[in-house]
């Protein structure tokens, strides 16, 4: 299976909110109930910030929020912080034990 | 706190093996299923293997089947990937993933350079 798109940058002002899209297809996305957001600083561990669509895990701060539309995901950071400058990934569950990534996005905090 | 820590990485030549290590702390591995998912140089993430709690079933991407194979030792909390016939494209960083449909927590990665 194809990895999930994702638009390779996006940038945003302090305080301003982005939205990073991530479209798959019928067969993941679409049906996925799974589908999971991570944070990545480069040279550390990636860290999950969203998962089953749209749920936060405990500690990730509430500007970061998911949701899913048809086939496409998206993540939405609102009043940016500088410390949000990172590369973005979704993902989805597509069973099998089957992980399918997107390309990942880097937001860059103007 | 759940740690994962990755080692056995290295510059290995095309054609040849690797053994990548995972020790897991925090949590009862056990209990879990594990993955390695890899990014190579300027690249995204890429799932690689799974296995599950009790090692019955395994997964692999197309990428690596028939080359990878991944092991745990839950007496260990030990996960492994052996990895034979390397190629260049498989130069990448190796994380080793908690989780199964949601990767939970994330190693620091070991590299991995393929090259001659």
């Amino acid at each position: 299976q194809s990895a999930l798109t994702q638009p390779p940058s996006a940038s945003g002002s302090p305080g301003q909110s982005v939205t990073i899209p991530c479209t798959g297809t019928s067969s993941d996305v679409g049906v996925s109930k799974f589908v999971s957001w991570y944070q990545h600083h480069p040279g550390q561990a990636p860290k999950l910030i969203i998962f089953e669509v749209s749920k936060r895990p405990s500690g990730v701060p509430d500007r970061f929020s998911g949701s899913k539309s048809g086939n496409t995901a998206s993540l939405t950071v609102s009043g940016l912080q500088a410390e949000d400058e990172a590369d973005y990934y979704c993902c989805s569950y597509t069973g099998s034990n089957n992980l399918i990534f997107g390309g990942g996005t880097k937001l860059t905090v103007l | 706190e759940v740690q994962l820590v990755e080692s056995g990485g290295g510059l290995v030549k095309p054609g040849g093996s690797l053994r990548l290590s995972c020790a897991a702390s925090g949590f009862t591995f056990s209990d879990y299923t594990i993955n390695w998912v890899r990014q190579a140089p300027g690249k995204g993430l890429e799932w690689v293997s799974s296995i599950s709690s009790n090692s019955n079933y395994i997964y692999y991407a197309d990428s690596v089947k028939g080359r990878f194979t991944i092991s745990r030792d839950n007496t260990k909390n030990s996960l492994y990937l052996q990895m034979n016939s390397l190629r260049a494209e498989d130069t990448a960083v190796y994380y080793c993933v908690r989780g199964a449909s949601t990767c939970w927590n994330w190693g620091q990665g070991t590299l991995v350079t393929v090259s001659s």
